[in-house]
């Protein structure tokens, strides 16, 4: 099984910071890679697919990068809405796995 | 609108069963792949089974194989989820989830296994 793992596993950030988080996987994923914002009581929400691409409707502010083992998710100007938990996934092979997660709040 | 409406979660003894139906709507289902996910409560996201389009294809995590079943009706616009040999640990909201890369996502069931 392909192990993924992020950091920080936490963060306290400002309004208006930059983040970034980190996820790398125990092998080579290529490009499948997928982040996921949630928040406490509700479903996940797809933000990036493909390492890189934006789903549809969710903001420029989110961007993500990477290939192999490597990948980062940056928040470019942090607001009230973002504050979460962020998951990483990688969908090259099964089983599909995700990251423990990265939990994001306020400073 | 795409939208996902997850039913069959609640109590159940250790061994018992449960089926969990997801209800898709706003979309063709017969278009796509279609996963479950879980979350145990207080932790992270766990993949749990897949199905490919006409269901002839289906994989599943370690921990649920021989116990679990993914299966769909793209007549009825419906994915399921039959449960059997419940142990505590599978005590967690499942949600429904539509492929490519998980795009939309149900509000989830809560499946507790307990004595």
């Amino acid at each position: 099984d392909i192990q993924m793992t992020q950091s920080p596993s936490s963060l306290s950030a400002s309004v208006g910071d930059r983040v970034t988080i980190t996820c790398r996987a125990s092998q080579g994923i290529s490009n499948y890679l997928a982040w996921f914002q949630q928040k406490p009581g509700k479903a996940p929400k797809s933000l990036i697919y493909a390492a890189s691409s934006l789903q549809s409707g969710v903001p420029s502010k989110f961007s993500g990068s990477g290939s192999g083992t490597d990948f980062t998710l940056t928040i470019s100007s942090l607001q009230p809405e973002d504050f979460a938990t962020y998951y990483c996934q990688q969908y090259n092979s099964y089983p599909i796995t995700f990251g423990p997660g990265t939990k994001v709040d306020i400073k | 609108e795409v939208q996902l409406v997850e039913s069959g979660g609640g109590l159940v003894q250790p061994g018992g069963s449960l089926r969990l139906s997801c209800a898709a709507s706003g979309f063709t289902l017969s278009s796509y792949w279609m996963s479950w996910v879980r979350q145990a409560p207080g932790k992270g996201l766990e993949w749990v089974a897949n199905i490919n389009q006409d269901g002839s294809e289906k994989y599943y995590v370690d921990s649920v194989k021989g116990r679990f079943t993914i299966s769909r009706d793209n007549a009825e616009n419906s994915l399921y989820l039959q449960m059997n040999s419940l142990r505590a640990e599978d005590t967690a909201v499942y949600y429904c989830a539509r492929h490519i890369a998980f795009d939309y996502w149900g509000q989830g069931t809560l499946v507790t296994v307990s004595s």
